[in-house]
């Protein structure tokens, strides 16, 4: 069972480039959401998508974009990376809206 | 806005002991959910434990359990007969109520639990 997949697991940037993070869910979850955790802090929650067709702010959005691109894809999108944006990213799926989330393992995202 | 406290950045416990973390939160909402998520070396986010605040009843998972205290917004982990593989990060999480369409998760800022052999 892959539940939760994202793509890559680590990548370096250099500061001012764009890159797409991808997220698949295989379980016919509707929400999806992607969170960044810096150290010492929890997960913060960047962008959520409540349904195919639907995003919505979270805690963290600027120097973010993300696509619902259909029920089974999330993507996030750095325009202009910066070094404030280091940080590991997770995405994470949920089905009805009693259902606990469920996470991918995450990527390790370094802006030089 | 909701928030989640863990005021344990770290703790140790030995082995086949018993620990127990601590949470607490605010909120203005009656009806929500709180997990407890696990953090092994390994970076995965795995659910531990979840409580129903609508539920008088403390959850329980063989030798994972919570004490929920509602009024205090108190919402602790403990965790009996603690294994070597329970050493990770424990993060607390609120959730609001999917009746308003709050999904999000708000985290605590986590405990790091080292398990003595």
């Amino acid at each position: 069972n892959a539940g939760v997949t994202q793509t890559p697991k680590f990548q370096v940037l250099k500061t001012g480039q764009s890159m797409t993070l991808q997220c698949a869910q295989d379980m016919n979850h509707n929400s999806m959401y992607w969170y960044r955790q810096d150290p010492g802090m929890g997960l913060r929650l960047i962008y959520y998508s409540a349904s195919e067709g639907t995003t919505d702010k979270g805690e963290v959005p600027n120097g973010y974009n993300v696509s619902r691109l259909n029920k089974r894809e999330f993507s996030l999108r750095l325009e202009s990376a910066a070094p404030s944006q280091t940080s590991v990213y997770f995405c994470a799926s949920s089905g009805t809206q009693r259902q606990p989330q469920h996470f991918g393992d995450g990527t390790r995202l370094s802006i030089l | 806005a909701q928030t989640v406290t863990q005021s344990q950045p770290e703790m140790s416990v030995q082995e086949a002991e018993t620990v127990t973390l601590s949470c607490t939160y605010d909120t203005s909402e009656s009806d929500y959910y709180l997990f407890w998520y696990k953090q092994p070396p390994s970076r995965q986010m795995i659910l531990v434990i979840r409580q129903e605040a609508y539920k008088q009843q403390n959850a329980t998972e063989n030798r994972f359990s919570v004490n929920f205290q509602k009024a205090a917004k108190s919402f602790s982990l403990k965790i009996s007969d603690s294994q070597l593989g329970d050493a990770a990060m424990y993060f607390c999480a609120y959730r609001g109520s999917p009746n308003f369409g709050n999904e999000k998760l708000t985290f605590g800022t986590g405990t790091r639990l080292t398990i003595i052999p």
